[in-house]
């Protein structure tokens, strides 16, 4: 059973960048598009972008000029990075595997928050 | 504001059946496939069903979905105090060039 870990700053200043990684373990992440989804404290879950495992990405319109989705395929890793953020961006984030084609997500991490704040 | 329109909550005895709808429009729900979580907070989100009405393995056949249109409906028998969770639908949606989830629905087994 695939597995995801969520790890990176519990804590960002204002209009810093956010980073966080999420290594993938008991499965390749070869082959396979990942994606990156945050639920902000009361709010439903928001879609911010995925990655093939080849670099090829796509990212959430309303996210876009913010962040930056890689992946390290030797190290079974994808990264987040979210710059110039704001309190709006207080969420807990979520590492999914993401099966495009048919538009659903089949293995999750636990997600971890992220407290944006000075 | 959620692109997906789903309950708020939804409450039902243990034992009973409950649905759980998702509405939404031509440009997500009527023209793609549709999945449905289950997320305990603090926890991982669990993938209940995909394409519609394909439950994966190890996902008991308690669970269902159907849809109809630009509509979508979860539903779940026999209850258990364990089902107790919050539940969303998620699909594309062609309009946005985005994923979109419902605002959740919170089910309380009574």
């Amino acid at each position: 059973q695939v597995q995801l870990q969520e790890s990176g700053p519990g804590l960002v200043k204002p209009s810093e960048t956010l980073s966080l990684t999420c290594t993938v373990s008991s499965g390749s992440i070869t082959n396979y598009y990942w994606s990156w989804i945050r639920q902000a404290p009361g709010k439903g879950l928001e879609w911010i972008g995925n990655i093939y495992y080849s670099g090829s990405t796509k990212y959430n319109p309303s996210l876009k000029s913010r962040v930056t989705i890689s992946v390290d395929t030797s190290q079974n890793q994808l990264s987040l990075k979210l710059s110039s953020v704001t309190a709006a961006d207080t969420a807990v984030y979520y590492c999914a595997r993401d099966r495009s084609a048919w538009y659903y997500f089949d293995f999750w991490g636990r997600g971890t928050l992220v407290t944006v704040s000075s | 504001q959620s692109v997906l329109t789903q309950p708020p909550s939804v409450s039902a005895a243990p034992g009973q059946k409950v649905t759980i709808s998702c509405s939404g429009s031509s440009s997500n729900i009527g023209s793609n496939y549709v999945s449905w979580y289950q997320h305990l907070p603090g926890t991982a989100p669990k993938l209940l069903i995909y394409e519609n009405y394909n439950r994966p393995s190890g996902i008991p056949d308690r669970f269902s979905g159907s849809k109809s249109g630009a509509s979508v409906t979860l539903g779940i028998t026999g209850l258990q105090t364990g089902d107790e969770a919050d539940y969303y639908c998620g699909t594309w949606d062609s309009s946005l060039s985005a994923r979109v989830f419902g605002g959740g629905t919170k089910l309380t087994v009574l």
